[in-house]
């Protein structure tokens, strides 16, 4: 079946860069887009970006000077990297897939909590 | 960027109650909408697709309307385990951009 989860460093400081990995399973890369989702603690759901299955990428034009997504498609592996750091991008990060036909995001990783402290 | 509002940001609804709430879109985003629940501590979970289809598996006290600009989620006889936040998200095309949510709890 479907899976995503994601993996990386639960703390990360002030201006440094942070470096997550979504793993899927039971689909394809090159067939599906994976996008990333984060959500600080006890507020709202903020889409990140994306990479389709062509290898694009489509950005928040609120992060894309920092946001950079790529993926292994041979390791089954979406990467996000933000870089500068701030106490505000302390969030859980999600990645998530759209069903086939586009119709919302039907599949979701457990996400991973990211503080941003010193 | 379209910009969508949900309204209101909380409300206290009684077991069995309806329960309408509302998302808009800043500009026109046809039907091009989605439903999604997340209750604490969990990934969210879709629930309305192209503002008026129910997904998989969900519930058919969970019914979705709209388009243009304006839709709203309706919840017949509300359940116990509704309590959670609901967002919309415009999708179809990029930025898939959510609204803020709205808080439901059960009294």
């Amino acid at each position: 079946q479907v899976q995503l989860k994601e993996s990386g460093p639960g703390l990360v400081q002030p201006s440094q860069t942070l470096s997550l990995t979504c793993t899927v399973s039971g689909f394809s890369l090159t067939s599906n887009s994976v996008s990333w989702v984060r959500q600080p603690p006890g507020k709202g759901l903020e889409w990140m970006g994306a990479i389709w299955s062509g290898g694009s990428t489509d950005y928040n034009s609120a992060l894309k000077s920092r946001l950079s997504i790529s993926r292994d498609t041979s390791k089954s592996q979406v990467f996000l990297k933000m870089n500068s750091l701030q106490t505000e991008d302390t969030a859980i990060y999600f990645c998530t897939r759209l069903t086939t036909e586009g119709r919302g995001f039907a599949y979701w990783g457990q996400g991973t909590l990211v503080t941003v402290s010193s | 960027n379209i910009v969508m509002t949900q309204s209101p940001k909380s409300m206290s609804i009684s077991v069995g109650d309806r329960v309408t709430m509302n998302c808009k879109a800043s500009q026109n985003v046809y039907n091009n909408i989605a439903w999604y629940q997340q209750k604490p501590g969990k990934s969210p979970k879709l629930l309305i697709y192209y503002a008026s289809n129910r997904y998989t598996g969900v519930p058919d006290r969970f019914t979705g309307s709209g388009s243009g600009t304006d839709f709203t989620l309706t919840i017949n006889s509300v359940q116990a385990e509704d309590a959670a936040f609901y967002y919309c998200q415009r999708i179809y095309n990029s930025p898939f951009t959510f609204g803020s949510g709205t808080k439901l709890e059960i009294k």
